[in-house]
């Protein structure tokens, strides 16, 4: 079946370091992804997303690189900053890109 | 702008009771999606609804259902509560039926006791 799953639970980097999370897919026929960014207490946050026939897409701080000959994305967090502390789950879509496969996220821990 | 709005934020309910969960969604939003978080794991899709008409369902039992109103905004409803239902409960909107962003709510925490 389906399946979005990430590499590792927690991740701690400095103030400043720049972050790389990763997600593997399982569904060849994934054509979108989609990066959420989930604080405490609150619904997940569209971050950046990219298609399937982009290999990189870059945002305010953020780039998101896709490898779909491993069925692998990551996203990449340039000088992280405190605020960047939260879960971030990747996303897929599966018969629609409102019907999204999350996986179990990974936590970022940014430390002074 | 307003975004997702759901209602409650909180609430507790015991085993064997029912619970309505109400999501409201972006002016201009079609279609509402509900998903469950339990804690620690990421959101699982629900339900969708566009223009009003389930378009999608996901691998939840027959107390789950939901519904959408003409203002489009959404109703989950949960019958018979189990102790593992007990979760955040998201909405995501969206202006169509797919191929566009979602937008999530803030969720209501569900506790079941």
């Amino acid at each position: 079946g389906e399946s979005v799953g990430l590499h590792l639970p927690t991740l701690s980097v400095q103030e400043g370091d720049n972050s790389i999370i990763n997600c593997a897919y399982s569904n060849s026929a994934s054509d979108y992804f989609i990066w959420y960014k989930q604080e405490s207490g609150k619904g997940p946050q569209f971050i950046i997303d990219i298609r399937s026939n982009m290999d990189k897409r870059q945002g305010q701080r953020v780039t998101v690189l896709l490898n779909k000959t491993v069925k692998h994305l990551s996203l990449q967090i340039a000088a992280t900053q405190p605020g960047d502390s939260a879960v971030y789950f990747c996303a897929g879509p599966t018969g629609g890109y409102n019907k999204l496969i999350f996986g179990a996220g990974t936590r970022l821990a940014v430390h002074p | 702008d307003a975004g997702v709005t759901q209602s409650p934020t909180h609430l507790i309910k015991t085993r064997g009771q029912q619970v309505t969960l109400r999501c409201s969604p972006i002016s201009g939003h079609k279609s509402v999606s509900w998903y469950q978080q339990v804690l620690g794991q990421g959101p699982q899709f629900i339900f969708q609804y566009y223009e009003k008409e389930e378009r999608g369902r996901g691998n939840f039992p027959d107390r789950f259902s939901a519904r959408q109103f003409p203002n489009y905004s959404s109703e989950l409803n949960v019958n018979a509560l189990l102790l593992g239902d007990s979760a955040l409960y998201l909405c995501a909107s969206s202006f169509g039926q797919g191929g566009t962003e979602a937008f999530f709510g803030q969720g209501t925490r569900l506790t079941v006791v």
